[in-house]
């Protein structure tokens, strides 16, 4: 399967609980992002990479959100001391990004987080 | 602020139907426009957008940009249950993909 990963599927765990997302881009994509989606709403931007570097970072995003991304290659996405709001739908996208060329955002599967 | 909106949020017609759903946006640094559908698990890319007046087409679905009115339409046509899904719509600007709320979109046998 040559498509973005993410695990694990789904993370069900209690309030104040820390809970870290993996994801596995497209192979050849320099570029990574990461989405939180809720319920009748479209995907909220988090945070990106080029390769290595992240670029930008919603100034929506709270502390407590770090992602990282140390080889250019999977990228993790951690949550300390978990609330009730971060409860969402956390997606991955990776793309291949060029001077002169848009290249389509593709997802992966998404890992759904249920605080308690 | 950069918007994108989606209309109708939801819709219900009848397998066979043809559907036009809309999608309109004020974004600085416009740089294209992607259609993606959704089920029940992540966004599936459609189509990319990027040069006013050209349709894409693939299979009964089809889009176009316009531009001028800052806006796209996506047309699906002789609509099958498996037609049913959110369709959401997102802007590239820079880096950052804008995105829709959806249309919920409802196809009945």
């Amino acid at each position: 399967d040559t498509g973005v990963s993410q695990n694990p599927r789904h993370k069900i765990t209690k309030r104040g609980q820390n809970v870290t997302f993996r994801c596995d881009p497209i192979s050849e994509h320099n570029r990574l992002y990461w989405y939180r989606q809720t319920l009748g709403q479209g995907p909220e931007f988090l945070t990106y990479f080029q390769n290595e570097a992240q670029l930008e970072k919603s100034r929506l995003l709270s502390d407590r959100f770090s992602a990282e991304r140390p080889k250019g290659s999977f990228s993790t996405l951690e949550i300390q001391r978990t609330e009730q709001g971060d409860s969402a739908m956390y997606l991955c996208a990776s793309s291949l990004a060029g001077q002169l060329s848009n290249q389509p955002q593709h997802f992966g599967d998404g890992t759904r987080l249920s605080i308690l | 602020e950069d918007k994108v909106v989606q209309s109708p949020l939801s819709l219900v017609v009848h397998e066979g139907d043809t559907v036009t759903l809309n999608c309109s946006y004020e974004v600085t640094n416009f740089r294209s426009l992607l259609w993606y559908k959704q089920e029940k698990k992540a966004p599936t890319f459609l189509f990319m957008l990027t040069s006013s007046g050209i349709e894409k087409k693939s299979g009964r679905l089809s889009s176009i940009l316009d531009k001028k009115e800052l806006s796209s339409i996506l047309n699906i046509t002789a609509t099958q249950t498996g037609d049913s899904a959110i369709y959401l719509c997102a802007v590239l600007s820079n880096y950052q993909l804008i995105w829709g709320a959806g249309t919920k979109l409802i196809i009945k046998p």
